[in-house]
């Protein structure tokens, strides 16, 4: 079965500490994209990757990392930089960085102990 | 600024009934609209995809029309069941790949 799987589906963050959540793609796409969601606003795009190797900063990247070394996984971090960091996080991944349909993950839900 | 807004933020009616939800952009020069749907702690599943130089696309009992000059989106579901009970997402990408999506439509399905 092709797909997205984020894990864990939910974590929890105690201050000053950084966690890392997973995100794996056996669907062979170049690029995937990190989304914030929280409740009553749409996604907000945190990081994207259109190819191995490279990222670039979303609309709100800040207190966030990435790394890419691998085609089909994509670690966001969330450090303790990030002063709200509770939220809904959706990995996504499509065929090109262009006019596709985006595939996603189940999520994880991040809280703050 | 390139806003996309979703009316009603929830939605409830009875099976069977014909319902149509509403997406709006401020800004018409979009490559495409897509609808997504989304059940309680999930990820994004999408529904339908309509090229900016498109009119309308539908799969089984759902219809999505896009009419770029007024800057508006419908989706239609036709005889609603109670799995259709989800939030109904709309995002629009823009020319540089940026998508933005509306904070989406809560529909109930009673049976």
């Amino acid at each position: 079965d092709g797909g997205i799987t984020q894990s864990p589906k939910y974590l929890f963050r105690k201050e000053g500490q950084n966690v890392t959540l997973s995100c794996e793609q056996n669907l062979n796409h170049d690029a995937m994209y990190w989304y914030r969601q929280d409740p009553g606003q749409g996604l907000r795009l945190i990081y994207y990757s259109q190819i191995v190797n490279d990222f670039q900063k979303g609309d709100i990247a800040e207190g966030y990392s990435v790394s890419r070394e691998k085609k089909e996984s994509f670690p966001l971090t969330v450090t303790s930089a990030q002063k709200n960091p509770t939220a809904f996080y959706l990995c996504a991944s499509s065929m090109s960085f262009g006019n596709q349909p985006q595939h996603f993950g189940d999520g994880t839900r991040l809280s703050i102990l | 600024k390139q806003e996309v807004t979703q009316i009603p933020a929830a939605l409830s009616v009875p099976e069977g009934e014909n319902l149509v939800l509403n997406c709006s952009f401020t800004d018409s020069a979009i490559y495409n609209l897509q609808w997504f749907r989304q059940d309680p702690g999930k990820g994004l599943t999408s529904l339908l995809l309509i090229q900016s130089s498109q009119r309308e696309q539908t799969s089984g009992r759902l219809n999505a029309s896009l009419d770029k000059s007024s800057g508006r989106s419908t989706l239609y579901i036709a005889a609603s069941q109670p799995g259709d009970s989800a939030t109904y997402l709309c995002a629009v990408n823009y020319n540089n790949n940026d998508m933005r999506f509306g904070a989406g439509t809560r529909l109930t399905v009673k049976p």
